[in-house]
């Protein structure tokens, strides 16, 4: 059964870059036709879409992030990862990695816990 | 796509039928999906194609719609499902969710 894992640092300082990872188990990073995405939840708000890397490395991301944003997979080591660059406090939130088994996108059908991240000096 | 949600929030009791709508501001076919989020825990996908019910998933959530006008019920509210539900579109990027509508006990 696949299962995910977010891990990174709780605390981070603003303007600096925030890293992510998000490790798979119980099932192939590489298979086709897969996705997998990050998401995030500000503290009393609700979900907002970060972006998608499909199984080829093609990725999509949600502009209102401004181009800060890059997602990878590393197949070698089960892990994608989520970068955000020049954070501020309106980074703040949890943090989850989740996968969409869909050839065509259905919809999110396994999450990791989600890993809380907080921007503050 | 703009989702919005309505209501944002509602008090039902335990045998309750519940319907909340997502409508989106442009066509999205059948590519929504809708996801129940309780506290501490990660979000679960209930319905995806706007009606098609995810494995594991009680038959008391069905979802209905299609264009911009989406339903999701809940036939009888039961002690678990209350929690806030989110629904999102996959028909073009960006992605995106609806605000969410908490459910809570009456």
């Amino acid at each position: 059964q696949l299962q995910l894992q977010e891990a990174g640092p709780g605390l981070v300082k603003p303007s600096e870059t925030l890293s992510l990872i998000c490790t798979v188990s119980g099932g192939s990073i590489s298979s086709s036709n897969y996705y997998w995405g990050w998401i995030r939840q500000p503290p009393g708000k609700g979900l907002e879409w970060i972006g998608n890397i499909y199984f080829s490395g093609s990725t999509y991301y949600n502009p209102s992030l401004k181009g800060r944003v890059t997602i990878s997979v590393d197949t070698s080591k089960r892990y994608f990862s989520l970068t955000l660059s020049s954070v501020t406090a309106a980074d703040t939130a949890l943090y989850y990695c989740a996968h969409d088994s869909g050839s065509v996108l259905r919809g999110l059908d396994v999450w990791g816990q989600g890993t809380a991240v907080t921007v503050s000096s | 796509i703009q989702l919005t949600q309505s209501p944002s929030s509602l008090s039902a009791s335990v045998g309750d039928r519940v319907t909340i709508t997502c409508r989106a501001s442009q066509d999205i076919n059948t590519y929504l999906a809708w996801y129940q989020h309780q506290p501490g825990q990660a979000p679960k996908l209930l319905i995806y194609y706007a009606s098609a019910l995810e494995s594991g998933v009680p038959s008391r959530f069905s979802g209905s719609g299609s264009g911009t006008d989406f339903t999701l019920t809940i036939s009888s509210l039961q002690p678990e499902d209350f929690a806030t539900y989110y629904c999102q579109q996959l028909n073009d990027y960006p992605l995106s969710f609806g605000g969410g509508t908490k459910v809570e006990i009456k």
